[in-house]
């Protein structure tokens, strides 16, 4: 059964600042992997995609890596805005399905100004 | 383009009651999957429709069901509400049966 992981639960940085979320999932039989927002209260906005071929995605400030063998993705993000306070998910497909996917339970980013 | 539209955004039930939630998704799109979040976790899959067919169900009771209109919308239906049952419901949808998900706001249920 897949188990994905998210280290550290909480996280609060000062603006302007460089960080790294870590995710780990038990099962590397993995195509791809998903990185999602939830502001509060909110749905689930997806952040980028890796596919199981690439190492890693970019979009702006975001940079998500992937290592299958280790069973480690990386989400970071660079010169962090009060803006980018939300908790951040890491999802996995299970089955070799796209639609059912397996979370962890989120990072809580807190940015301040 | 509109994008996953889901009805009501909050709602309160007694326990043992039932509850249907609804779910429109983007234009285009012909599958549903519904997910459970409870406060403080991940989101856990429900189940996903497809061409108005289950095609497949997470570790939930047979008080969960669902069903897909020809408008490719959806309805879940929740019987015998239990307090545990009080989460974000969220409705995700794609161009097809595996495409990547497409995630609405969701509905807070809460059981009283």
């Amino acid at each position: 059964k897949q188990e994905v992981t998210q280290i550290p639960a909480a996280l609060s940085v000062p603006e302007g600042e460089n960080l790294v979320l870590n995710c780990s999932f038990t099962d590397s039989a993995i195509y791809n992997l998903q990185w999602f927002r939830q502001d509060p209260g909110k749905g689930l906005t997806s952040l980028l995609l890796i596919q199981s071929s690439q190492r890693e995605q970019t979009s702006g400030r975001l940079n998500a890596s992937l290592d299958k063998s280790s069973g480690r993705s990386t989400l970071y993000i660079a010169a962090s805005q009060p803006g980018d306070s939300a908790t951040y998910l890491c999802a996995v497909p299970s089955g070799g399905s796209n639609y059912k996917l397996t979370f962890g339970k989120g990072t809580l980013l807190t940015v301040n100004p | 383009d509109a994008g996953v539209t889901q009805s009501p955004t909050h709602l309160i039930k007694t326990r043992g009651q039932q509850v249907t939630l609804r779910c429109s998704p983007i234009s285009g799109h012909k599958s549903v999957s519904w997910y459970q979040q409870v406060l403080g976790q991940g989101p856990q899959f429900i189940f996903q429709y497809y061409e108005k067919e289950e095609r497949g169900r997470g570790n939930f009771p047979d008080r969960f069901s669902a069903r897909q209109f020809p408008n490719y919308s959806s309805e879940l239906n929740v019987n015998a509400l239990l307090l545990g049952d009080s989460a974000l419901y969220l409705c995700a949808t794609g161009e097809n049966g595996d495409s990547p998900l497409h995630f609405g706001n969701g509905t807070r249920l809460t059981v009283t």
